[in-house]
């Protein structure tokens, strides 16, 4: 079976600083990953995701990732975040084969401050 | 153009009552899901249809009975609500059983049983 793990369930930043979130997965077989986010009273929106190649991943809104295969990680970054960037984020995995059923992890709530 | 629509966006509704969320995509796509988000934020899935038949059914009270009369709609009734149902119901789609693509998620529908 499949976990994941968001190590931070909230991460205060100021505004223009550098931003990492954290996530790990477990899984004994090949999966794909992923980062969504989602803004107050909205549903989740595809922020970027990690199929196979380059294991550094951009995706939109400036955030980049990093898929780590020795250390099951796949952290979020951002070199400067905005105001409007304060919002939840959720790392998931999925198998690529079999049910290909998402795996959510908890969330990290990203606070920008002024 | 709304891509995944749920409808309503709210409901208020008092225990024991009957309710129905609905929820239709114009993605063209074959796969659609239902998610519930608790109080803390963590998204679990419920139901997962492929074109219109049942792929992954979670351990969920049948009270809860999803139905997808075609492709592109997938509704969700639930049956003498109680107070723990209450959460944010999220709908989503994917283009295919195991797409990479990722998921496009509803805004979803905030129930509060009373």
């Amino acid at each position: 079976a499949q976990s994941v793990t968001q190590l931070d369930s909230q991460v205060p930043v100021f505004e223009e600083a550098p931003v990492e979130l954290r996530c790990n997965y477990s899984s004994s077989v090949s999966v794909y990953l992923f980062w969504y986010v989602q803004y107050p009273n909205q549903g989740l929106q595809l922020l970027l995701k990690y199929l196979s190649g380059s294991t550094l991943v951009k995706g939109i809104n400036g955030f980049e990732a990093e898929f780590n295969k020795s250390q099951t990680s796949f952290h979020l970054r951002k070199p400067s975040v905005h105001i409007s960037d304060t919002a939840e984020y959720f790392c998931a995995v999925t198998t690529t084969s079999g049910t290909y059923k998402y795996i959510f992890g908890t969330g990290t709530r990203l606070k920008v401050l002024a | 153009d709304t891509a995944v629509s749920q409808t309503p966006k709210y409901l208020v509704t008092q225990m024991g009552n009957d309710k129905s969320i609905k929820c239709e995509q114009n993605l063209g796509h074959d796969t659609m899901y239902w998610y519930k988000q608790d109080s803390k934020k963590f998204l679990k899935i419920m139901f997962s249809y492929n074109n219109k038949e049942l792929i992954i059914n979670e351990t969920v009270p049948n009270r809860f009975s999803p139905k997808s009369p075609d492709k592109a709609h997938l509704n969700l009734h639930i049956n003498s609500l109680e107070l723990g149902d209450s959460a944010v119901y999220f709908c989503a789609s994917s283009q295919y059983q195991g797409s990479n693509y990722g998921y496009t998620f509803g805004s979803g529908t905030r129930l509060t049983v009373v």
